[in-house]
């Protein structure tokens, strides 16, 4: 069956420190993979999304950065944290008929 | 410009009373629209995709419907299990998605 991987489920991190979110895919190849943000009363923000090995498009310009060493295996990171990071972050891939199936969320705190 | 609004907000049903949650869209060609349930710090959950306007479908006390502007999210004889964030999608034939900001449903019992 296909399932999605996101951890950590919580991370609550200083300002400034390093991130790390990896998102893995199971029962498919060769997935299209994306990062979005939620934030509240604002819906899902694309930020990232790849087509394959080492083909990464950012959406919105940020502190943020993606990359995909593996065919089912996305992860989002940030060399140093702002505030204004802190938010829920999902990893989806493209079902064709499902539009996307969604991991289970990173909820990310920056104090 | 491509774009998806969700009504109401919020909404607070008793058990048992149906209403209806609204999608309305605006895209320049429709490929579908989909409905995703998500409940408090998890991602969503697909429920229905939806392709052209007069489609239907259910499942269990839902049903969506579609028009060329908007879809429903019909709910009947409500749960208290079925309090959730509801958010609908569409994709434009470029295969981009456009997501609302979702409709907030309590069930009271």
């Amino acid at each position: 069956s296909q399932t999605i991987h996101q951890w950590p489920a919580t991370l609550v991190q200083p300002v400034g420190s390093p991130l790390s979110l990896e998102c893995t895919v199971e029962g498919t190849s060769n997935p299209n993979l994306y990062w979005y943000r939620q934030a509240a009363g604002r819906g899902l923000q694309l930020l990232f999304y790849s087509v394959g090995i080492g083909q990464i498009s950012s959406e919105v310009p940020q502190n943020l950065s993606a990359s995909r060493p593996q065919d089912r295996q996305f992860i989002l990171s940030s060399k140093k944290l702002l505030l204004s990071d802190s938010g829920f972050y999902l990893c989806a891939w493209s079902v064709r008929l499902h539009g996307y199936t969604f991991g289970s969320g990173t909820r990310l705190t920056v104090v | 410009e491509d774009q998806v609004t969700q009504s109401p907000e919020a909404l607070r049903l008793q058990e048992g009373e149906s209403s209806s949650l609204n999608c309305s869209y605006t895209v320049s060609g429709l490929r579908g629209l989909f409905w995703y349930r998500q409940d408090p710090g998890k991602g969503p959950e697909f429920l229905f995709t939806l392709y052209s306007a007069g489609e239907e479908k259910e499942k269990e006390r839902l049903k969506a419907t579609l028009t060329k502007k908007e879809s429903f999210l019909h709910i009947t004889a409500p749960k208290p299990e079925d309090s959730a964030t509801y958010l609908c999608a569409v994709q434009n034939t470029g295969n981009q998605f456009y997501f609302g900001t979702g409709t907030s449903l309590t069930v009271i019992p």
